[in-house]
């Protein structure tokens, strides 16, 4: 149980160009959903916490127009990077929490290249 | 943003041996949890601790949850080769459920 997809694993785009990432939560409703950014050797760094049918709220330095999260029901939330550049190059990881719990499990990931 | 430090950085063990890393911070966590990561996938929950003194065991994996809150521990026993990976602590402070990660511990088991 608690199983979350990302789609896609993989995507390269070019520069100027916007991609949506889609996290979906397989079987089970998530309260919240979380958007996650990780560099090569390096740890996860949150980028912002989503709710179903509310604004998304962003950490400190990451920018709410280039990154548009949308959490349109209780499985499914979309990550947006607009107007992507090759500094957006990433892994992009989501992840989901399950109700009241604490933990939180986390979808494949998605490596964005921009060229 | 702010991470937690992991010890050691990285490890090299030969398969059958008992590994041992951790993770501290300057400040008090209500909850500690400890994942794994194989390259270019998501992490994956191993244990979750709730209790200071807590002691949790997940197989082969024993986590503890440090008496001072400000420390955890990750014991692998009779390490194999699929234990190759990133293992990473994550904390959660009082008043929210937000993850602050630490820095990770790279292990890489020889056969």
């Amino acid at each position: 149980g608690a199983v979350v997809s990302q789609h896609p694993s993989r995507v390269i785009c070019k520069s100027g160009t916007s991609v949506k990432i889609e996290c979906r939560s397989l079987d089970f409703q998530a309260t919240t959903m979380f958007w996650y950014r990780q560099f090569p050797k390096q740890s996860l760094m949150l980028m912002a916490t989503s709710n179903e049918g509310s604004k998304a709220t962003y950490e400190q330095g990451v920018e709410k127009d280039k990154f548009l999260i949308n959490h349109a029901s209780l499985t499914l939330s979309t990550l947006t990077v607009t107007s992507a550049h090759p500094e957006d190059s990433s892994f992009y990881i989501c992840s989901a929490r399950l109700g009241r719990n604490y933990e939180q499990y986390f979808g494949p990931g998605t490596r964005l290249t921009v060229t | 943003g702010q991470q937690l430090n992991q010890s050691p950085q990285s490890m090299f063990i030969q398969e059958g041996e008992d590994v041992s890393m951790n993770c501290t911070s300057s400040s008090i966590f209500n909850t500690w949890l400890w994942y794994k990561q194989d390259p270019g996938e998501g992490p994956v929950l191993l244990i979750a601790l709730y209790k200071a003194g807590e002691l949790t065991s997940n197989g082969r994996l024993t986590a503890q949850f440090g008496i001072t809150r400000k420390d955890s521990f990750l014991n692998i026993s009779a390490s194999i080769p699929s234990d190759v990976g990133i293992y990473f602590c994550a904390g959660i402070g009082r008043g929210t459920y937000k993850y602050i990660f630490g820095t990770g511990t790279r292990l890489k088991v020889l056969a």
